[in-house]
């Protein structure tokens, strides 16, 4: 069974950089033909796609963030990881890496991060 | 952007009863495969969300049969056949075909 958790800082300042990281448990990160990604969720934008990292280390971005965002993965760790940097109140949401299968829909989730962007 | 617009937001259902969620894009998610690029998923209170329906129609892993997914091109629809308590929740549909992947501003179901 695939499980994945995100860790990282709640708090982080205006202005700075969010980091989160997403632990896949249950096999390997690069075996099967998956994306994996990262969703959040505020009360003012509802579910948003930022960005998602196929194993061979390519990358597509949400455009609306895409000058802010990096998604990078370490397969020696089973991790993959989020960058946004210049974060600002807007950027405060519950953050998720979610697993994209086969059918263009994301079949596993973590269990979500509170990020909050405030001094 | 694909604009995915949900109705009805707020879904008050009688146990037992069926019902019925609409999602529409702005533009067709009919793939040339013959697939539909559009997603269900169900956000319990305090949960991640979950997937119901992947490709318009077809049940996820797991997924009671009471669940169905319905519809081609920019209109699809998510029935429940008989609600049950434990179906509570958000139900958010995506659309999977053009990134940037775009979710509907969600469904409340309530228990009357």
């Amino acid at each position: 069974q695939v499980q994945l958790q995100e860790s990282g800082p709640g708090l982080v300042k205006p202005s700075q950089t969010l980091s989160l990281t997403c632990t896949v448990s249950g096999g390997p990160i690069n075996s099967g033909d998956y994306y994996w990604s990262w969703v959040r969720q505020s009360a003012g934008k509802g579910l948003e796609w930022i960005g998602r990292i196929y194993t061979s280390g390519i990358t597509s971005y949400n455009p609306s963030l895409k000058s802010r965002v990096t998604v990078s993965v370490d397969t020696s760790k089973n991790q993959f990881s989020l960058r946004l940097t210049s974060v600002t109140a807007a950027d405060t949401a519950v953050y998720y890496c979610a697993r994209e299968g086969n059918w263009f829909a994301f079949d596993y989730w973590g269990q979500g991060t509170l990020v909050t962007a405030s001094s | 952007d694909y604009v995915m617009t949900q109705s009805p937001l707020s879904l008050p259902v009688t146990p037992g009863e069926p019902a019925s969620i609409s999602c529409r894009s702005s533009q067709s998610l009919l793939h040339n495969n013959g697939f539909n690029y559009l997603a269900w998923y169900l956000q319990k209170p305090g949960q991640s969300p979950q997937l119901l329906i992947y490709l318009g129609s077809h049940r996820a892993s797991g997924i009671p049969d009471r669940f169905s997914g319905s519809g081609s091109g920019t209109d699809f629809t998510l029935t429940i056949s008989r609600v049950e308590a434990e179906d509570v929740g958000i139900y958010y549909c995506m659309q999977g075909l053009q990134s940037p992947y775009t979710f509907g501003q969600g469904t409340k179901l309530a228990i009357k």
